[in-house]
């Protein structure tokens, strides 16, 4: 398995464009995550799934983010509009079981809003 | 709610001087509790998890319930351990979850 895969590995783009961030989780992992890592706050909490079914969205900054599942493999995370302060690190990460697992990190898409 | 501290945003220690990255947890619960390291150019990796009670690179650490920390400890530091730590906690009834601190760079200058 190649691991977690995230695309594209870096994007820049206009402040008020849409953005969309992927991410291919590690086949049969049932959780998956997205986290936003910047320098003040370090590694946040954006979302995560649980069998494609969002648990917990607190983290979510605002209602221009968004993110979903739509099968095992593939999630989106999707920020419209984009604003520079959203320029940042993102994380997908996948995990198999219940709790105390151990979580498999993509590379990161690097989202820069000019 | 789940909070992991991590005071120091930089360390910086000489080879084979000792380390202390500190981590502090708030969490009502029993947490099950990790350290995570991101080396230069590469994806962020398990290091260590408090149930297994192991040492990964000469690295150890120690779950403190009174103190409600899990600082991750090196007797003799080296280059190669330069790199960014995060620790991380997992609340046993939100299934897999994983909140991390804002993470720690360590440099170990030669």
């Amino acid at each position: 398995d190649a691991g977690v895969i995230q695309s594209p590995r870096h994007e820049v783009t206009e402040m008020g464009q849409e953005v969309t961030l992927r991410c291919k989780p590690i086949s049969g992992h049932d959780y998956l995550f997205w986290y936003r890592q910047t320098m003040m706050r370090g590694l946040e909490l954006l979302i995560y799934f649980n069998n494609n079914v969002p648990i917990d969205d607190s983290g979510m900054p605002e209602d221009r983010f968004s993110a979903k599942m739509p099968n095992a493999s593939f999630s989106t995370l999707k920020i419209q509009p984009s604003e520079p302060r959203d320029s940042a690190v993102y994380f997908c990460a996948s995990s198999l079981g219940s709790w105390n697992t151990e979580a498999f990190f993509g590379q990161g898409t690097r989202l820069t809003v000019v | 709610a789940q909070r992991v501290t991590q005071p120091e945003k930089l360390l910086s220690v000489f080879k084979g001087a000792p380390v202390e990255l500190k981590c502090n947890y708030s969490y009502s619960g029993s947490p099950e509790l990790f350290w995570y390291v991101q080396y230069s150019r590469q994806r962020l990796q398990l290091l260590l998890r408090h149930i297994s009670r192991e040492s990964i690179k000469g690295f150890t650490a120690d779950l403190n319930k009174g103190e409600t920390s899990f600082h991750l400890k090196k007797p003799f530091a080296q280059e190669e351990d330069s790199a960014m730590y995060y620790c991380a906690l997992s609340p046993l009834e939100y299934g897999n979850k994983l909140v991390f601190g804002a993470g720690t760079i360590l440099r170990v200058k030669s």
